[in-house]
């Protein structure tokens, strides 16, 4: 059972546009909200991360909402460039594991 | 920079080889862990260790071990490898205790091909 589902599988986006990836979770011990970004040939890196007991943090173009008790958080990616085009994984916590969403492949159109 | 540091980018084993996947840890990390990643099911858990010489199962343990006999490093055992366990595959480790309080450091990936 997927314990943290993300949408959409994969995105276009123009230049300058905004990207906006969908995660959500049913576990309510989930206590750490973090996002990676991975290259084609790398692995995931730490983007930006939340904790429940704030509803939004940004970090430069990218920002996290969280909307604790929908159980939804998102990411999302202002002014949007081609170099942002990269798998996007949201994840939650949980003792001493995350869970992974299953990822959005984004494409960033000149 | 924290690195992990996974010791082949590409491999292609026979089916029923033993394949060893070793991972290495520069910052004194207590967790480390081993994923595989598929197109369309992202990271899937398969071992994970809280200290030396401990070890637990992810959620698809079957078909592999691993062994953590020092802090810095942590191995991935394919038994007798399979078509099936055909992918990418991801170490991590993390800092503290039972709460993370960060995130994880990934190393770069080994894509294994059994043929």
């Amino acid at each position: 059972q997927q314990q943290v589902k993300q949408s959409p599988q994969s995105l276009i986006v123009q230049k300058g546009g905004i990207s906006i990836i969908n995660c959500a979770y049913e576990n309510t011990a989930f206590d750490y909200f973090p996002w990676y970004q991975q290259f084609p040939g790398k692995g995931p890196a730490l983007l930006i991360a939340i904790r429940p007991d704030v509803s939004e943090k940004k970090e430069g173009r990218f920002t996290i909402s969280f909307n604790k008790s929908a159980k939804q958080f998102s990411l999302h990616i202002m002014d949007s460039q081609p170099g942002d085009s990269a798998t996007y994984f949201c994840a939650a916590n949980s003792g001493n594991q995350f869970y992974f969403g299953t990822g959005t492949s984004l494409t960033v159109i000149p | 920079d924290v690195k992990v540091t996974q010791s082949s980018r590409y491999l292609v084993k026979r089916t029923g080889e033993k394949v060893f996947l070793e991972c290495v840890q520069d910052m004194d990390h207590e967790n480390m862990f081993w994923y595989r990643q598929d197109p369309g099911l992202g990271l899937r858990l398969i071992y994970f260790s809280y200290d030396v010489k401990m070890k637990e199962k992810g959620d698809i343990p079957e078909g592999y071990s691993v062994s953590r006999e020092k802090k810095e490093r942590f191995s991935l055992i394919l038994e007798s490898a399979s078509t099936n366990q055909t992918s990418m595959y991801l170490c991590a480790s993390s800092s503290s205790g039972p709460k993370l309080g960060g995130g994880y450091t990934f190393g770069s990936g080994t894509r294994l091909t059994v043929v």
